[in-house]
């Protein structure tokens, strides 16, 4: 299947500063991907749709001023914590839809754990 | 708005056969249902998906019943590297949100 990274894979940082994590899709070319938030012995919940060249769409509750996606190219999408807080610290994890494949199947990164200090 | 029902839990033998449910009864003609894992500290990673034909791959087979409303997961000859959170989940091909739910924790034991 396809792959995608995403860096750092763990990240511990101050509260009150900013942590950008990066989504690429290796192998092929996404043009949607995926920001999701998982709490320990929770699901996985979506944060936002990220759409190269245009703006992220949020879900209900995200707040996009502190959530910032960029998605500035086929291969690769970030996601910055802006301001983060004790609360933020989660696994944030994240998806690319392959357009080759006939039902554009997501494909997942492996995932970046933050803890916020 | 769960889409999906999934017992919590479940056991398995290694070498066994694991079978798992999923209600979705609410399923509309243009949804599929999907299947993903996710192992412990790691992304969901695809295991299979159907319509109305029962589907098997490298990794699983999936049985779908006549009138769409479950299915099931068939795990062929269960190893302890499958125990997992699995996903059942239902799409439609004009959404390409993944609606988690809880899913159901597989444990192979040896």
């Amino acid at each position: 299947g396809a792959v995608v990274s995403q860096h750092p894979s763990r990240v511990i940082c101050k509260s009150g500063t900013s942590v950008k994590i990066e989504c690429r899709s290796l192998d092929f070319q996404a043009t949607t991907m995926f920001w999701y938030r998982q709490f320990p012995k929770q699901s996985l919940m979506l944060m936002a749709t990220s759409n190269e060249g245009s703006k992220a769409t949020y879900e209900q509750g995200v707040e996009k001023d502190k959530f910032l996606i960029n998605h500035a190219s086929l291969t690769l999408s970030t996601l910055t914590v802006t301001s983060a807080h004790p609360e933020d610290s989660s696994f944030y994890i994240c998806s690319a839809r392959e357009l080759r494949t006939a039902y554009n199947e997501q494909f997942f990164g492996p995932g970046t754990r933050l803890t916020v200090l | 708005d769960a889409k999906t029902t999934q017992p919590p839990s479940m056991d398995c033998a290694e070498g066994r056969a694991a079978n798992l449910p999923c209600n979705h009864s609410t399923i509309s003609g243009n949804e599929y249902v999907y299947w993903y894992r996710q192992i412990h500290s790691q992304g969901p990673q695809y295991i299979i998906h159907g319509l109305k034909n029962n589907e098997t791959n490298e990794m699983a087979s999936l049985i779908i019943t006549e009138d769409r409303k479950s299915s099931t997961l068939i795990l062929h000859h269960a190893t302890l590297r499958d125990t997992a959170v699995y996903y059942c989940i239902v799409r439609s091909t004009n959404d390409y949100k993944l609606s988690f739910g809880a899913g159901t924790t597989v444990t192979v034991r040896a």
